[in-house]
């Protein structure tokens, strides 16, 4: 089925180091979506991708979807300790439903 | 913006009763919502979806007749469990979505239901 992979899936942070964290399809997209679930609490939307080689920066935090529309990163500079939770992409297939990655824990430490 | 909400937060109820949750959107009109289960430290495993006014799409391996799905209007949509036993508990969240805009999800606080 469709299915997106994420690597890592499990990270220690020093405060204050960049990170990246991935997201692979095996088939192609027609967007990609980032979440963020903070411990305890429920996945919260952070962006959505759709053009082929997009860039979107939030702050921090800078979004790419691939040019094949295969995989997407999230790459955030300075961690701070805000930044722990577990981020998740989902990709969609153009069929009105998104599918989920496992998840890359984010462990920030100070 | 796009805040959603759901009732009840935890619930426990016992082997072969129905539990009812019910996911709202607060401040927007959400023409699709979505139903999840989330286990301990794991992925969203999408349930169904579900649209006003029509029939729940539910996924392969989904019972519909074990997980009643209504969305009678454009903010609320409920998730009755039926004949619950304990390999039913979980975490269960919802989420609500635009019209056209599926991949923008808002997703509920979840609903922890433990089957004793």
């Amino acid at each position: 089925g469709q299915q997106v992979m994420q690597i890592p899936q499990y990270q220690h942070v020093q405060e204050g180091e960049d990170f990246t964290t991935y997201c692979n399809s095996s088939t192609t997209l027609s967007n990609i979506q980032w979440y963020k679930q903070r411990p305890g609490g429920h996945p919260v939307f952070l962006i959505q991708l759709v053009k082929s080689g997009e860039v979107k920066k939030q702050k921090r935090l800078t979004f790419q979807f691939g040019e094949a529309k295969k995989n997407s990163s999230l790459h955030i500079t300075a961690t701070q300790t805000t930044d722990v939770g577990t981020y998740f992409c989902a990709g969609g297939y153009g069929n009105n439903r998104l599918a989920f990655g496992k998840g890359n824990q984010v462990v920030v430490i100070p | 913006g796009a805040v959603v909400s759901q009732h009840p937060s935890w619930v426990i109820c016992k082997s072969g009763t129905s539990v009812k949750i019910e996911c709202r959107s607060l401040d927007f009109q959400a023409t699709t919502m979505f139903w999840y289960r989330q286990f301990p430290k794991q992925s969203l495993m999408l349930m169904a979806t579900s649209n006003e006014g029509s029939k729940a799409t539910y996924e392969q391996g989904v019972e519909k007749d074990k997980f009643l799905i209504n969305h009678a209007s454009l903010t609320l949509s409920t998730l009755t469990v039926t004949s619950a036993h304990p390999e039913d508990s979980s975490f269960y969240i919802c989420s609500a979505a635009f019209s056209g805009r599926i991949g923008e999800q808002y997703f509920g606080p979840g609903t922890r239901l433990t089957v004793t």
